[in-house]
């Protein structure tokens, strides 16, 4: 159960595009369409913006959308507002009735 | 509306144990896989065990394989982690999460406010 990794931090400025990516293994991103992304503000709980790969939950802004190719998953935000600043985290289901994080990578819109 | 509220949390020393709840309401809670997820301070999310809707399916995160049991009552709506042996380590913020489909773990979709646990001596 090693955790996915994602860059630790991203950047762009408002109106911008930017693309968070989320890397494991067959065994968890690569092997399910499983994948996960959290949007956290500080002092907040997780949010869930993605679900299975690809599919945005009600209320969760078009901007964000998710992609998988290979064992990397990737977040992209889209017309990048300053309420986007946040903690960004994947998971992936890794089999076993087990679930794996990213590190999270921090968002900075400029 | 979808309420998950932890508690059960609090300074413990370390080799000890607690035991945290999750009192959920707002939707129908026998019909999801519910998570326990912590976070400790400054870190990033770490998933920590989740039972299926039935309890027929438990998963443990190795950190915690054989220190910590999860358990639910859907007659009270009510989800469980009993803590054994507790380390400096498992110091964090302890969230209560709902899945989105009855076995998981896969998507969490509510989570609670958490409760703060603590291992020092």
């Amino acid at each position: 159960q090693s955790a996915l990794t994602q860059p630790p931090s991203a950047s762009g400025s408002p109106g911008q595009s930017v693309t968070i990516s989320c890397t494991g293994t067959s065994s968890d991103v690569g092997g399910y369409n499983y994948v996960s992304w959290y949007q956290q503000h500080p002092g907040k709980a997780p949010k869930l913006i993605i679900s299975e790969v690809t599919k945005r939950p009600s209320g969760v802004p078009d901007r964000f959308s998710g992609s998988k190719s290979g064992n990397t998953a990737s977040l992209t935000v889209s017309g990048l507002q300053a309420e986007d600043e946040a903690d960004y985290y994947c998971s992936s289901y890794a089999g076993s009735d087990s679930l794996v994080f990213g590190g999270g990578t921090k968002l900075t819109v400029l | 509306e979808v309420q998950l509220v932890e508690s059960g949390g609090g300074l413990v020393q370390p080799g000890r144990s607690l035991r945290l709840s999750c009192a959920a309401s707002g939707f129908t809670f026998d019909d999801y896989a519910m998570h326990w997820v912590r976070q400790a301070p400054g870190k990033g999310l770490e998933w920590v065990s989740g039972i299926s809707w039935d309890s027929g399916k438990i998963g443990y995160a190795d950190s915690v394989k054989g220190r910590f049991t999860i358990s639910r009552d859907n007659a009270k709506n009510s989800l469980y982690l009993q803590m054994n042996s507790l380390r400096g380590g498992d110091s964090a913020l302890y969230y209560c999460a709902k899945d989105r489909y009855r076995s998981g773990p896969l998507h969490f979709d509510y989570w609670g406010q958490g409760t703060l646990v603590t291992v020092s001596s």
